[in-house]
């Protein structure tokens, strides 16, 4: 089955740590995104990628940092230095063709703070 | 990037067709529109794009006037599965702009 995975669902974080979430797709997209989105509230753009070893800051990059070492692959660290943390955060991916494709979405991973 | 207008909450009933209006006067040329469904805790689910006219999938038809200020977008015969929170994006880059979205509530 062709998808994007994301893990864990759930996730807990102690004061001043660091974390990171997985993101993978086998659907062979160029481009993959990371989004955080707060209750009542839409998606905004943390980091995107267009291809492998390239990354780009969205609306809402500082206190993370990501890595695109792999094409299938998009892991988000949530840094010490982002104070706000608890949100739902969700990895999308998207076929670069001539034609605009749409963007697919995992089913989120949901951090908390402890 | 171009911002969307959509009413903030709707109320159905199943069966019924539920038509979900969206606003984008400032939609570039080369944009395409874009709608999302997403349930609690579950990422968005694409519906349907469209760049103009009228577009039909198995769940959904979009339909976009000339001018392409605006699209609505029709689902047929709601069930109560439908009640979620609907997206209209407009754009054709990497930044997409996701407003609240549509709050579509379905009653039996």
């Amino acid at each position: 089955d062709g998808g994007i995975t994301q893990s864990p669902k759930y996730l807990f974080r102690k004061e001043g740590q660091n974390v990171t979430l997985s993101c993978e797709q086998n659907l062979n997209h160029d481009a993959m995104y990371w989004y955080r989105q707060d209750p009542g509230q839409g998606l905004r753009l943390i980091y995107y990628s267009q291809i492998v070893n390239d990354f780009q800051k969205g609306d809402i990059a500082e206190g993370y940092s990501v890595s695109r070492e792999k094409k299938e692959s998009f892991p988000l660290t949530v840094t010490s230095a982002q104070k706000n943390p608890t949100a739902f955060y969700l990895c999308a991916s998207r076929d670069r063709g001539s034609i605009y494709q749409p963007q697919h979405f995992g089913d989120g991973t949901r951090l908390s703070i402890l | 990037l171009a911002k969307t207008t959509q009413p903030i909450s709707m109320d159905s009933y199943e069966g019924q067709e539920v038509n979900i209006t969206c606003s984008h006067n400032n939609i570039a040329t080369n944009d395409y529109i874009t709608w999302y469904q997403q349930f609690p805790s579950q990422g968005p689910r694409f519906i349907i794009q469209g760049y103009k006219t009228k577009v039909t999938n198995e769940v959904a038809s979009l339909f976009i006037p000339a001018d392409r200020k605006s699209s609505t977008l029709s689902l047929p015969r709601v069930s109560l599965s439908d009640t979620a929170v609907y997206y209209c994006l407009v754009g054709n880059t990497d930044k997409l702009i996701f407003g609240t979205g549509t709050r579509l509530q379905v009653f039996p």
